[in-house]
Parts: structure tokens; sequence; C-alpha cells
């Protein structure tokens, strides 16, 4: 079975760039997450959707930060300009239902802003 | 406000024997999820083992085993037989209800576990 599926895994871009990242869920889960991971402050929620619908976003940095869901099996992260502080491994989760399911993670998005 | 706590940034463990990570957490709910995962130095994220709040019996996935104290609040993660391939960063993580009776996940720091041949 086919995990998240995250792209790309590498992103390379310089200051002021636009950055979109994309995640795939795993088919059948109606709840999507995506989680920014750094050193200084660990594993950040920044939005989820349930039913292709956000739900809270609270998480999001600024209004540079911006995310869709069009349709149950896409979704994108979209930063806009990119600054250097945006730099960090950015995470897609997936899972099903609202029960306590276990969220199953895409192999992240390694972003440098230079 | 729902706080996950693991207080031991690194821990080492000799090949073969048993190691436990520590997780403690903090909730006003009734309903709530443990859940560990690992993340290896490749980067990905995981999933080993789920506790719900209401279980009674302990969860055990092959090699680990979650030793769930309800009323201590804990959740530690009980790897038997270390492997060279376990050294990682593990995290606990706690679902909650927020907005829209959907769940979310928050984290601990996690903690560095590094097996020693």
């Amino acid at each position: 079975d086919a995990g998240v599926i995250q792209s790309p895994r590498h992103e390379v871009t310089e200051m002021g760039q636009e950055v979109t990242l994309r995640c795939k869920p795993i088919s059948g889960h109606n709840s999507l997450f995506w989680y920014r991971q750094t050193m200084m402050r660990g594993l950040e929620l920044l939005i989820y959707f349930n039913n292709n619908v956000p739900i809270d976003d609270s998480g999001m940095p600024e209004d540079r930060f911006s995310a869709k869901m069009p349709n149950a099996s896409f979704s994108t992260l979209k930063i806009q300009p990119s600054e250097p502080r945006d730099s960090a491994v950015y995470f897609c989760a997936s899972s099903f239902g609202t029960n306590n399911q276990p969220q199953h993670f895409g192999d992240g998005t390694r972003l440098s802003i230079l | 406000a729902q706080k996950i706590t693991q207080t031991q940034p690194g821990m080492f463990v000799q090949e073969k024997e048993a190691v436990t990570l520590d997780c403690t957490y903090d909730t006003s709910d009734q309903s709530y999820g443990l859940f560990w995962y690992k993340q290896p130095s490749s980067g990905e994220m995981i999933f080993l083992i789920y506790q719900g709040s209401y279980d009674e019996q302990n969860a055990t996935e092959g090699r680990y085993s979650l030793n769930f104290q309800k009323a201590r609040k804990s959740a530690n993660l009980v790897i038997s037989a270390s492997q060279l391939g376990d050294s990682a960063m593990y995290f606990c993580a706690m679902s909650f209800i927020s907005s829209g009776s959907a769940r979310q996940l928050t984290f601990g720091s996690g903690t560095q576990l590094t097996v020693l041949p």
C-alpha cells in the first residue's frame, strides 16, 4: 500500500521566492495534517483538514503561509514570499476517522531558504 | 491544555538489552490516545504503537510495548532486545479533540536513543 507521498523531498531556493509543497494522503484517509520540524521548536502543527475542510490553521506562522486541499487526494502548502527562517522539514500526515487513529507521515520535504 | 513531557533527551542501551523511554502527559480529557513514533537519522516518522485511554491492557507490537499507568499519567515505551537499527529519535504523542471534533496530536520533545554494539 502506498503511504503518504510528499514532493519534493528537498527544496533549495532563494529568499523571496514562492515555495509549494505537495502531499498525497493515504487513500481513504479523511484527515490531513501539515507539520513543521525544526531543532529549536520541534514538531509544530501548522494546519489540518478534515474531509478537505480546514479545521484549525492557528499554527500557521504568518500570512505568507497558505494551505489548500482541493480534493481528498491532494494538498499543498505554499510559502510566499519565503524567508530564511522558514527553513525546516515539512511533514504531511494523514489519518482515518475522528477516533484515536494513528497519523501516518510522509517522508517530509527538507526546505532550505538561502 | 494538553502537554507531553519526555524528560530524557538522550539514552544509551547495550545491544540485546531492554530499554524504557519515559513519557508523561497532562490532559483533562477522559478519552485520548497515546502514540509513539520513531524518527531515524534518515528523517521519516514511523508509527510504532498506540494505547487508548480506555484500554485496560498494555499495548504490544512485536518488540515494542507500552507501559500505561493512567493514574500516574505515564505511557512509557519499552523496547526489548535492542538492535542497532533501533538507534533513532523517539517521540511520544497524545491525541486530543480540537474544534470540529477532529483529533490533533501534540508531541513531546523526543528522546535520542543510541544502541551500543
